[in-house]
């Protein structure tokens, strides 16, 4: 079965580097997606992606963030300088053209930054 | 404003038991989409189930069932006879149709359920 594959799996960096979080979503899916979950708490959504362009963003997903499909089949998500508090598991989604179609979730990306 | 409440932080279990998994949503949209979750602990998030607000039956999937009640506002879980590789966090989602494009999954906090043999 087609799955949503996040790399790194784990990626430690200091505080105020960027660090850049890769996703390829399922192939024939329309509507990219991430998500965040700080250690011990609920899945926040952050942003979604559709025809090039961000269809929806929370207030989490600030001008620190910003996404990127930059060929086919990937799907990034990047922080420009991070900050402790950015520190969590990040989840990449994708789901097809019925946007309300189960979402099929990556395994996750652990940030930890120092 | 959406919002979805599980207010069970932790749940703990013997093997064989029955559990039920509690949801309270809200929204102001008459059309909507309810999910459920599980997140083991390697950390993934597998899908289970997806339920649209006009569809009221009840759902049976081997040991897990599902009873969503409108009038209640809720979409609870059940395991029947849990068995240790039940053990995990279980998040309770809402998505609203309002949007075209990109809905967001609203998520609640989560029941960590612990089965024990």
């Amino acid at each position: 079965e087609p799955e949503v594959t996040q790399t790194p799996s784990h990626q430690v960096t200091q505080m105020g580097q960027e660090v850049i979080l890769r996703c390829v979503p399922i192939s024939n899916h329309l509507y990219f997606y991430w998500y965040r979950q700080i250690l011990g708490q609920k899945v926040e959504f952050l942003v979604s992606f559709y025809n090039n362009e961000i269809s929806e963003k929370s207030e989490i997903f600030d001008d620190q963030f910003s996404v990127e499909r930059p060929d086919g089949s990937n799907f990034t998500l990047k922080i420009r300088s991070t900050k402790l508090e950015d520190s969590a598991m990040y989840f990449c989604a994708s789901n097809n053209r019925d946007s309300n179609s189960p979402l099929h979730f990556g395994n996750g990306t652990r940030l930890t930054v120092t | 404003a959406q919002k979805v409440t599980q207010a069970q932080t932790e749940i703990s279990v013997v093997e064989k038991e029955d559990v039920t998994l509690d949801c309270v949503y809200e929204t102001r949209d008459t059309t909507y989409y309810l999910f459920w979750y599980k997140q083991p602990p390697s950390g993934e998030l597998v899908f289970l189930i997806r339920r649209n607000s006009f569809d009221e039956q009840n759902e049976i999937s081997g040991r897990y069932s599902w009873n969503f009640q409108k009038s209640t506002s809720s979409f609870n879980f059940t395991i029947t006879a849990s068995q240790v590789v039940d053990s995990a966090v279980y998040f309770c989602a809402l998505s609203e149709a309002a949007n075209q494009a990109g809905t967001a999954l609203i998520f609640g906090k989560g029941t960590t359920l612990s089965v024990s043999s």
